[in-house]
Formats: C-alpha cells, structure tokens, sequence
C-alpha cells in the first residue's frame, strides 16, 4: 500500500453531528483525492487537492469540505451527516498532474450514520 | 457527462476458465482507461492503464484491449485462479480533464467469483 493511511477505518455516527475523516500520505505526492464507494455507482469523487490549502470540488461535493494544511494530510469533513452519507470513504494519491499519473488508493473509512 | 457501465454486475466461473469482462463509456473522447482491482475491504489496485493511442496492454495473465470509436474496453483474464476472485473496476477521466489531477470516472464493477 503506497503510503497512504485513513483514519478512522470505521465510524458510527448520528445524524447531524460533525465527522472529519482523515488521509494521511508519506509519499509527498503533490495530489490528493477523496472518493466515495455506494453499491451500484462505483467510486465517485467528493474533492480533490492540487496543493497545499488549493482544493476543488468533485462530483458529489454537497454536503462536504475539505482542507489541505500540510502536504501530507487531507481532510474531509461532513459538516452534519445525513444517512445518504452513510458511504465507504476512499483517500487516494497521485504523484503528478498527467493525465496519466498513477492512482494510488488507501483502504477506505466505512461511515455508517444513523 | 461521461458514464462508465460494467457488465456483467457479477460472475462466477471454475478455476482454469478463460474470461473478458466488459466496458463501456459514453464519450468517446478519453485520454486513457484503466483497469483497477478491489479486495474485499481494501482499497483499489491499478491493474492496467491503456493510453488513448494504444488497442491494448498486458500484464501477466491480464490483457486490456480498447477500442474509443465504439466505446468500449474487454479486460481478459487468462487461466483464472481463486487468488482472481475480486471486483475489477474499469475508469475514465471525465471530458475535459486536462486540468489538474487524474480525476476519473468509475464504473459500477463486476464482481468476480472463481471456485476451486
């Protein structure tokens, strides 16, 4: 596993409470990427990270956000689950900005919110 | 918008048996297409990348073919093993995508089942 470490691997929560969900990267790849899994959809992604503090929104980034303080780290938070977010959580790297670049994926926090 | 289906959704074969699973997308348009692999409670694995210009790559057992015009890519697995037993996962980068990053588009996946 290419350096990558997510933190918590799972989490219950209620609905309306904050989570934050971490990524941690030993890599220093430049690129980072928060995805989410549901049956049926495959993996879609929530946000990504260019650079520290320089983060952009994915496809399904409502009810979301992120933060970039150090390279290697990438945040994401549910400002106040909901049960559709009741989701697997992939982290994943990428060493340059090519189109091309790798993917190196971490091992996913699965949230249950209920 | 780019949309990627995988079929079949599921598949179980005995040991030995040579197998293709499927891909499509809906814009032809793409840079490149990749293969992934995913173990139960893992994270994904990339298993072939075939850059826009290519029919097809091979690794080992694997052989990836792409064909843009009609929209579609085969993986082939070749004498497969229980050690196979996984769900494969094929994805894209979205029309436009030469901003940052290697963002993709996933298909759904097809879950492989291979009984010894």
């Amino acid at each position: 596993d290419a350096g990558i470490t997510q933190s918590p691997r799972h989490k219950v929560t209620e609905t309306g409470t904050p989570v934050t969900l971490r990524c941690h990267q030993t890599e220093n790849h430049r690129y980072m990427y928060w995805y989410r899994q549901d049956p049926g959809h495959g993996l879609r992604l929530i946000h990504y990270s260019y650079g520290v503090k320089d983060t952009d929104k994915g496809e399904v980034s409502d009810g979301y956000s992120v933060s970039r303080s150090k390279t290697e780290d990438f945040l994401l938070t549910l400002e106040s689950a909901t049960s559709s977010q009741t989701s697997v959580y992939f982290c994943a790297i990428s060493e340059g900005d090519r189109i091309n670049s790798p993917l190196h994926f971490g091992n996913g926090t699965r949230l249950t919110v209920t | 918008k780019q949309e990627v289906t995988q079929i079949p959704a599921a598949l179980s074969v005995p040991e030995g048996e040579n197998l293709v699973l499927n891909c499509s997308f809906t814009d032809s348009a793409i840079y490149n297409l990749q293969w992934f692999r995913q173990d139960p409670g893992k994270g994904l694995t990339s298993l072939l990348l075939i850059q826009s210009s290519q029919r097809e790559q091979t690794s080992g057992r694997l052989n990836a073919s792409l064909d843009k015009s009609s929209g579609r890519s085969t993986l082939y697995i070749a004498a497969s093993q229980p050690g196979d037993s996984a769900t494969y996962l094929c994805a894209v980068p979205p029309w436009g995508a030469m901003e940052y990053g290697n963002k993709l588009v996933f298909g759904a996946g097809t879950i492989l089942r291979v009984k010894s």
